[in-house]
């Protein structure tokens, strides 16, 4: 099963809006709604942010939205806060029963 | 609310074996299944392998099939993972999975537990 393909680095100023792309396959991103992003912190560990493409857990800001298209799932991050500095990866359900992850995109605010 | 509570660092020679475990503190893991997922030094995460405790059903990434097993008791699990290689080297986490309609988002996750692989 092949790493979701993610953008290595997004960057945005205070107050922007930015999205993260996570692209995979049929047997993947396309054929479930099992699509989750998690948030890391340096030196933390993940932390759920979306589950079944657009749901928030309690507690996680409105602003994190997700949504997806065909193979593609994206996660946007509305009014970037610098808090908002973080890594992000996605998490797809597969048509082996098992899970994969993207390679992680790194969020920059500058 | 349940918290996960792993097992501390581990040092091993390549070709053993380790085990890392997994305790849930305040709460049970009632029917959810437990994921293992490590990360490797300054690499993305990648995923191992999950458990339903209550039923002791696992599903495994093939690049570990044969490699890890995992087993679960009423309040700990366990992730076995022999014939360590250097590149085994990564953080290793637990992680619940509580939200969704297929149980696939994980949240909590545990604190992590270094595994290093060296002669």
């Amino acid at each position: 099963q092949s790493a979701l393909t993610q953008p290595a680095s997004v960057s945005g100023s205070p107050g922007q809006s930015i999205t993260i792309s996570c692209t995979g396959t049929s047997s993947d991103v396309g054929g479930y709604s099992f699509v989750s992003w998690y948030q890391q912190h340096p030196g933390k560990g993940p932390k759920l942010i979306i589950y079944d493409v657009s749901n928030r857990p309690s507690g996680v800001s409105t602003r994190f939205s997700g949504s997806k298209s065909g193979s593609t799932a994206s996660l946007t991050i509305s009014a970037l806060q610098p808090e908002d500095e973080a890594d992000y990866y996605c998490s797809s359900y597969t048509a082996s029963d098992t899970q994969v992850f993207g390679g992680g995109t790194k969020v920059t605010v500058l | 609310q349940v918290q996960l509570v792993q097992s501390g660092a581990e040092v091993k020679k390549p070709g053993s074996s380790v085990r890392v475990s997994c305790k849930t503190a305040r709460g049970t893991f009632s029917s959810y299944p437990i994921a293992w997922v490590r990360q490797a030094p300054g690499q993305g995460l990648e995923w191992i392998g999950r458990i339903i405790p209550t039923f002791g059903t696992t599903t495994f990434a093939q690049r570990f099939q044969g490699r890890v097993t995992l087993t679960a008791d009423e309040s700990t699990v366990y992730m076995d993972l022999s014939t360590l290689r250097s590149d085994d080297t990564a953080l290793y986490f637990c992680a619940l999975g509580r939200y969704g309609s297929g149980n696939y988002g994980f949240d909590p996750w545990g604190q992590g537990t270094l595994v290093s692989v060296s002669s």
